[in-house]
């Protein structure tokens, strides 16, 4: 089946620093990309679409120059947490969908934590 | 736009019980759904979905849901339940015909008890 995969799994942060997550597909181009935040025991929330090579489609309400979204290849998509703050701790987690397929497959996560 | 309900936050059932998880839609058109299933720090795994065709689906770890259109269901179901299946399950929607967003419901956690 298809991989995704996303790098750091888990990251602890100061307040006021960036942190850079990835999501890569590993056996499949994705042409698109999603990133999900997941709050403690909730459910998923869509913070933005990412196609490659062009801009993201953010989610009203989250904000776009805090969370940079890159989808540079067919494989890799980053999301970049600008100057952090403990409220951005979250779970992250990416999904990818290839050219043919409804499905979205999922990346483990990432647990952001900021002190 | 698509919404999906999960009326049960919390399932506990005893070992080997069979168990039911509750997921109930609603849209305008037509609907593709998912079951996802997430361990701790994990992120989430599809279980089965609905595209078209036969509305009893089966998926993996013996888990099945059936489509009903009618009553704008796909209910979770598993014949006898085992330790390893405490997790959270998700069920999702997505308009069907091409690729749009999915919308998850807020998730059930089914604890196995020994």
């Amino acid at each position: 089946g298809a991989v995704v995969s996303q790098h750091p799994s888990r990251v602890i942060c100061k307040s006021g620093t960036s942190v850079k997550i990835e999501c890569r597909s590993l056996d499949f181009q994705a042409t698109t990309m999603f990133w999900y935040r997941q709050f403690p025991k909730k459910s998923l929330m869509l913070m933005a679409t990412s196609n490659e090579g062009s801009k993201a489609t953010y989610e009203q309400g989250v904000e776009k120059d805090k969370f940079l979204i890159n989808h540079a290849s067919l494989t890799l998509s980053t999301l970049t947490v600008t100057s952090a703050h403990p409220e951005d701790s979250s779970f992250y987690i990416c999904s990818a969908i290839g050219t043919s397929s409804y499905e979205q497959y999922f990346g483990p996560g990432t647990r952001l934590t900021v002190t | 736009a698509q919404s999906v309900t999960q009326l049960d936050s919390q399932v506990p059932v005893f070992e080997e019980a069979p168990v039911e998880l509750r997921c109930n839609y609603s849209s305008s058109v037509s609907v593709y759904l998912f079951w996802y299933v997430q361990y701790p720090n994990q992120g989430l795994q599809l279980l089965l979905k609905y595209l078209s065709g036969s509305t009893l689906v089966k998926g993996i770890n013996g888990f099945e849901a059936e489509f009903n259109k009618s009553q704008t269901s796909f209910h979770l179901r598993k014949p006898s339940v085992h330790i390893s299946d405490t997790a959270e399950y998700f069920c999702a929607v997505t308009a069907a015909g091409g690729y749009q967003k999915v919308t998850f419901g807020t998730g059930t956690k089914l604890q196995v008890i020994p």
